[in-house]
């Protein structure tokens, strides 16, 4: 069965930090990987998809990487601040017939220091 | 940019009623689904739609549980009677096709009494 586990589960750093979160799954077999940001009562926002084949995906200041072999992947944020103040989630789906289910991680949840 | 929208917010009931939770997916996706979230606790896959049907369920939706997509546009998540342990925030999302991200609505927050 897969598990999903998120490294720290919370983290606080000064604004303009470079920072690393962490995401490792137990059956490499996934088909994708999604990162998602969680604001306090609000849903999930879709911040980036790695598909299997992929090994990075960038948007803007944030960069996530994926070793399918190793089972991780890591969210890279750069120059963080205040508003990037959230709990991160990440989530995969399993490769085969799950139609895209996603299996989630219990987040890690940042917080940017001005 | 096109969103999920999911209503209402704040849903309180007593325990054993029925509650229907809706939502509206992004007009041109073609998976639907429901996950929820009890406090504290991590986000869980509930059930999936695809062509006018459920494609796979977990443990977690049972009998109690059934999904309506009844005009094309809402797609509702209802529970016949409601328990306790229902109490959580309920996501719906959709999906534009296979390996596409996720869009997910704002969430009902669902308290049993």
């Amino acid at each position: 069965k897969q598990e999903v586990t998120q490294i720290p589960a919370a983290l606080s750093v000064p604004e303009g930090e470079n920072l690393v979160l962490n995401c490792s799954f137990t059956d490499s077999a996934i088909y994708n990987l999604q990162w998602f940001r969680q604001d306090p009562g609000k849903g999930l926002t879709s911040l980036l998809l790695i598909q299997s084949s992929q090994r990075e995906q960038t948007s803007g200041r944030l960069n996530a990487s994926l070793d399918k072999s190793s089972g991780r992947s890591t969210l890279y944020i750069a120059a963080s601040q205040p508003g990037d103040s959230a709990t991160y989630l990440c989530a995969v789906t399993n490769y085969g017939g799950s139609q895209g289910n996603l299996i989630f991680g219990k987040g890690t949840k940042l917080s940017v220091k001005p | 940019e096109p969103e999920v929208t999911q209503t209402p917010s704040h849903q309180v009931t007593q325990m054993g009623q029925e509650v229907i939770l809706r939502c509206v997916p992004i007009s041109n996706h073609l998976y639907f689904y429901w996950y929820r979230q009890i406090l504290g606790q991590k986000v869980e896959f509930l059930v999936s739609f695809y062509n006018n049907e459920i494609s796979e369920k977990s443990e977690i939706f049972d009998d109690q549980f059934s999904v309506e997509r009844p005009d094309g546009s809402n797609f509702t998540l209802k529970i016949r009677s409601t328990k306790l342990e229902d109490s959580a925030m309920y996501f719906c999302a959709s999906m534009a096709g296979g390996n596409q991200p996720q869009h997910f609505g704002d969430g009902t927050r669902l308290s049993i009494l």
